[in-house]
């Protein structure tokens, strides 16, 4: 069965921290790894990878993928309370769907 | 900018009545889906459409019927809402079978009482 695990699931930081969201998943025929941004309303698409070991960068997002260990972790530095929303991980697989994670909630005080 | 539109932010309905969920997008788009979302246990493939008239059923297809008659209008129905049914759906649409990116719409938050 296909799934997509993310973890944690939710995270409370300081503004100014880093964080790192973690997204393991096994999927059939797997394709590509999205991570989304949900705030009050429609998920915001963030990145899309396909390549292991290659960085996607945004601002102070980044995101990495490994095949081999089936994982993306999605960075965020020096965080800001409009960081604060549900953060989604998708693997698109063969039958041309998207599978999805549970979702972190991360909340950032000031 | 992709615009996916859905009818209602919020609604609340009855047991046993039929709901219909409306969804446009307006960029032409060929594939359209509809999920639900729930606390712990993220968004879940309904059904999706790669097509006018066409259709597959998600994951949690029972209890949802779909309508897509035109290209750019997908239909999401309950036949007889039941309260485990409630939830928040979500619409999205994506260009082609070939392109992963899927746009969202705002949600529906349904309560059925």
């Amino acid at each position: 069965e296909d799934k997509v695990v993310q973890s944690p699931l939710s995270l409370v930081v300081h503004e100014g921290d880093t964080v790192t969201l973690n997204c393991s998943y096994e999927v059939t025929n797997f394709r590509s790894l999205l991570w989304y941004k949900q705030e009050k309303k429609a998920p915001t698409f963030l990145f899309m990878l396909t390549s292991s070991g290659i960085e996607k960068k945004s601002g102070r997002l980044s995101s990495i993928l490994d095949k081999k260990e089936l994982f993306s972790i999605l960075n965020i530095t020096a965080t800001q309370t409009g960081d604060s929303a549900i953060y989604l991980c998708a693997a698109f697989q063969g039958a041309q769907k998207l599978v999805f994670g549970q979702g972190t909630r991360l909340t950032i005080n000031p | 900018d992709v615009k996916v539109t859905q009818s209602s932010r919020y609604l609340v309905k009855r047991t046993g009545e039929k709901v219909f969920l409306e969804c446009v997008q307006d960029m032409d788009h060929e594939n359209m889906f509809w999920y639900r979302q729930d606390p712990g246990l993220g968004l879940r493939l309904i059904y999706f459409s790669y097509d006018v008239k066409m259709k597959e059923k998600g994951d949690i297809p029972e209890g949802y019927s779909v309508s897509r008659e035109k290209k750019e209008r997908f239909s999401l129905i309950l036949e007889s809402a039941s309260t485990n049914q409630t939830s928040m759906y979500l619409c999205a649409s994506s260009p082609t079978a070939r392109t992963d990116t899927q746009y969202f719409g705002p949600g529906t938050r349904l309560t059925v009482l």
